[in-house]
């Protein structure tokens, strides 16, 4: 079946705007995780979310980022006032049970 | 929460040796430990994964070994080709919380 999809898949935005990705998880994958990679860096967790539980914001760096869910499904990640320590891989990834696959990324770059 | 510690960063090998990255987690309610492996460019891929009900599990010529009690787990990569080059990450989690990785092992294999 489909993979976790992301987009868009490459974003350049000048600092101080607002960005949105957006993150397809795998149908019927109740949770669903957003990670920071920056450039020969690790994951960073940023937030968590299960089922219908409140999510798990403990890693999102700064108030300037949010994350939705909507209807279990999608889920969009927002960057306010873009600074260029933000530039970095995003990176979702959709869970059920054990297994937690990836999506391909959206590469941001604050310019 | 979760702390998971992995070394070394980097390792290099010749071909057909054996390669093995080493993790330790601080969580003891943690009973899911996977590997991904990450080439240049690409999302994270699970390669393999071990729950806390076993000690050992191999596929092929990569093998998982976890010690709950010292809450330690290994990676094993016997053979190596040129084509397993890459980060390798391990993790630690449970089903029902978020999954923590490690910080990553840059594995180079030498033709």
């Amino acid at each position: 079946g489909a993979g976790v999809s992301q987009s868009p898949s490459n974003k350049v935005t000048e600092k101080g705007k607002d960005v949105e990705l957006r993150c397809d998880p795998i149908s019927g994958h109740t949770a669903l995780y957003w990670y920071r990679q920056s450039l020969g860096q690790g994951l960073e967790f940023l937030i968590y979310f299960q089922g219908n539980s409140a999510p798990d914001k403990s890693g999102l760096p700064s108030d300037r980022f949010s994350a939705e869910r909507t209807g279990g499904s999608v889920s969009t990640l927002t960057i306010q006032r873009t600074q260029q320590e933000d530039s970095a891989v995003y990176l979702c990834a959709s869970r059920w049970g054990f297994e937690q696959y990836f999506g391909p990324g959206t590469r941001l770059t604050v310019t | 929460g979760e702390n998971v510690e992995q070394h070394p960063s980097t390792l290099s090998v010749q071909e057909g040796d054996s390669a093995v990255i080493k993790c330790t987690y601080s969580d003891s309610a943690s009973n899911y430990f996977p590997w991904y492996k990450q080439e240049l460019g690409k999302r994270p891929q699970l390669i393999i994964d071990i729950r806390s009900n076993v000690g050992e599990k191999k596929d092929q010529r990569i093998a998982v070994t976890l010690n709950k009690t010292a809450k330690h787990f290994s990676l094993h990569i016997t053979e190596t080709q040129p084509e397993d080059s890459a980060v390798y990450f391990c993790a630690a989690g449970t089903s029902y919380d978020k999954v923590i990785f490690g910080p990553g092992t840059s594995l180079s294999v030498i033709p």
